[in-house]
């Protein structure tokens, strides 16, 4: 069964204080991973779709990253803005994304 | 283009009501999705459609139904509403990206329902 696991469930930041979160996966065959930010009572905003290990795609202070086994969405000198939960989801078929629960982000001024 | 719309925002049903959930795209996306999210867990796919007249099950299918009648529409009917379908609605679609084969997935604002 494929899965996705996001840790972790929830990051504190200082503005400023720059970090990672991970999305780990085992799927039966990866045709893309996504990255998404949903802030609160919204419907989630795409970042990115990575498809192939060693990719990486910036926008502003995030970067993703992917390797054979996870993903990981760096956040270089956040700013409260960037507070929201950022969920990832991998492509295993022409129409099936697996989400993870996502990590939720804060950013304090 | 208004991209992915949903309609109602939020709605409350009694247990044993009946409603559809409207979802409308205006990008010319054949594939459109439903899925919904509950706290603390990731979206959950309920059917998916790949074009007008096709649609399937996802992996939580029971309890709902759907058509796909045009492009643009891919409305979402729960027929005798349960507590167990209380959650956060949210319709999709995907752009393919030509040529560059690049997926970009867009989602409605969602749709918050509460069955009591």
């Amino acid at each position: 069964e494929d899965q996705v696991t996001q840790s972790p469930e929830a990051l504190r930041l200082q503005e400023g204080e720059s970090s990672s979160l991970n999305c780990s996966y085992t799927v039966s065959g990866l045709r893309g991973l996504f990255w998404y930010r949903q802030d609160p009572g919204k419907g989630p905003e795409f970042l990115f779709t990575l498809y192939s290990a060693g990719e990486e795609k910036e926008k502003e202070r995030l970067k993703a990253t992917l390797t054979k086994k996870e993903s990981f969405l760096h956040i270089t000198a956040p700013k409260p803005e960037d507070s929201a939960t950022y969920l990832c989801a991998v492509q295993v078929n022409d129409y099936k994304l697996s989400f993870g629960a996502g990590t939720t982000v804060t950013v304090r001024a | 283009n208004a991209g992915v719309t949903q309609t109602p925002k939020f709605r409350i049903l009694k247990i044993g009501q009946s409603m559809t959930l409207q979802c409308a795209q205006d990008m010319n996306h054949n594939y459109m999705y439903w899925y919904r999210q509950d706290p603390g867990m990731g979206l959950k796919l309920i059917y998916y459609s790949v074009g007008a007249g096709i649609t399937d099950k996802g992996e939580v299918p029971n309890g709902y139904n759907v058509s796909r009648s045009t492009t643009e529409d891919f409305p979402l009917r729960l027929e005798l509403a349960a507590p167990s379908q209380t959650s956060v609605y949210f319709c999709a679609s995907i752009d393919r990206g030509g040529l560059a084969g690049e997926e970009t997935q867009y989602f409605g604002p969602g749709t918050r329902l509460l069955v009591l």
